[in-house]
């Protein structure tokens, strides 16, 4: 299982730290992944880091949000900084396996806006 | 607009079957990177369907089916049902992109 929380109303420019809690299964030994969605759009990746501390980031995430883990929690975090209006998502935390995402949570929710 | 182009929407009467496309190119899908479908019911996480282009997980109904070739992939749905409208979404590497995650655009599935 997966539960997000951080989310909220932010302001343009201002940050936000997401996290995610694990439970029921080793999180140390799994990728794990953020997910946006807009609402009435589509899904969008956002971040991901490996079990080993790698992380990756599309274009529209470098140098604005930053992933990280801390496995002794179970925990998996983003922050968000240099928020923008496009950044307004539910975002979602996925673990990987297989390449695929099998577990999902239920999503945070972040608003950007004035 | 997604890498990934799936149709925005079809449409299939009760027990019916339908496709679901998943096109690509040359470095993704076409690199040899699996597919993996997800359905989402309204307000609801994604959940996988099917991964590494034609593997089930064990809770879901063998009325779902994959397939890839060259470029595209496909998720067929057979004996459609009420409950089967949802989104539905492929999603994929790309090597020009150092390996990033992409998803399809999504279709909507409508039982008639």
């Amino acid at each position: 299982q997966l539960v997000e929380s951080g989310g909220g109303l932010v302001q343009p420019g201002g940050s936000l730290r997401l996290s995610c809690v694990a439970s029921g299964f080793a999180f140390r030994n799994y990728d794990m992944h953020w997910v946006r969605q807009a609402a009435g759009r589509g899904l969008e990746w956002v971040s991901a880091i490996g079990f080993a501390g790698d992380t990756y980031y599309p274009d529209s995430a470098k140098g604005r949000f930053t992933i990280s883990r801390e496995n002794a929690k179970n925990s998996l975090y983003l922050q968000m900084d240099s928020l923008r209006a496009e950044d307004t998502a539910l975002y979602y935390c996925a673990r990987r396996w297989s390449d695929a995402f099998d577990i999902w949570g239920q999503g945070t929710l972040v608003t950007v806006s004035s | 607009q997604s890498v990934l182009t799936q149709p925005p929407s079809v449409s299939g009467a009760p027990g019916q079957t339908v496709t679901i496309s998943c096109t690509g190119g040359t470095s993704n899908i076409g690199a040899g990177y699996d597919v993996h479908w997800y359905r989402q019911l309204p307000r609801t996480a994604p959940k996988l369907l099917i991964y590494n282009n034609i593997n089930r997980p064990s809770d879901v109904s063998d009325r779902f089916s994959g397939s890839k070739s060259g470029t595209s992939a496909s998720l067929a749905i057979t004996g459609l049902q009420a409950e089967d409208e949802a989104d539905y979404y492929c999603q994929s590497y790309d090597i020009s992109l150092s390996g990033a995650v992409l998803f399809g655009g999504g279709t909507k599935l409508t039982v008639l």
